[in-house]
């Protein structure tokens, strides 16, 4: 079956500008969840979404934000960009919600931020 | 301060010999999985331990989780330049996120 599909692969913005991300989970699977992947940092939770509903948000500004969809495809919203925000940015999705199923990761977003 | 705590950062060895990569917290986890991520793509499920003292093994990779389910190791025999990647371990707690190690960056020279 497909796997977890994220658009766009690599963006370049600007400081203030605001990005939207992608995500289109395996087929079936209904939990969501967000991660920013840096160097410096590693693997930071950004939220989890399952059917629809944010279940679990990490630790970072109210800039970010996302949303599930109808049909389980889930977006990422970063809005006034700072340099800091250049990273990797993972999806995951899971048959069920929370830690008990594995995650399958999509190839990630690159954002750039100059 | 990071909740789990993976050693070394990096290492960088030759075909052939044998490696342990450390995951360590002072806080107890329901499970512990152990992801390996390649250049491009996104971290993939290696393994997934449960019980205090669990040893699985993945062909040469060998997992195990501490008695007290707070530290897991990874221990590869043979390295391979295959085997070349980022080593994550993630941490479960209950019905909370997964937690993640900063990872281990491991290339093996031929």
């Amino acid at each position: 079956k497909a796997g977890v599909t994220q658009t766009p692969r690599y963006l370049i913005k600007t400081r203030g500008q605001q990005v939207t991300l992608s995500c289109s989970p395996i087929s079936g699977h209904r939990s969501v969840s967000w991660y920013q992947q840096t160097p410096g940092q590693g693997l930071q939770f950004l939220f989890e979404y399952f059917s629809e509903t944010q279940r679990n948000k990490g630790n970072f500004p109210g800039r970010f934000s996302g949303r599930q969809f109808s049909n389980s495809r889930s977006e990422m919203n970063v809005s006034t960009l700072e340099l800091g925000d250049s990273a990797l940015y993972l999806c995951a999705s899971s048959r069920l919600a929370g830690e008990s199923g594995e995650l399958f990761f999509g190839e990630g977003s690159r954002l750039t931020v100059l | 301060t990071q909740l789990l705590e993976q050693s070394p950062q990096f290492l960088s060895i030759q075909e052939g010999e044998n490696l342990t990569v450390y995951c360590n917290s002072s806080s107890v986890f329901s499970s512990l999985q152990w992801y390996r991520q390649e250049p491009g793509e996104g971290p993939v499920l290696l393994v997934t331990v449960v019980t205090g003292g669990e040893v699985k093994k993945l062909k040469r990779l060998t997992f195990q989780f501490g008695d007290a389910r707070k530290d897991s190791s990874l221990h590869i025999t043979a390295a391979q330049p295959g085997d070349t990647g980022l080593y994550l371990c993630a941490g479960a707690q209950g019905a909370q996120k997964l937690v993640f190690g900063q990872g281990t960056r491991l290339t093996i020279n031929p």
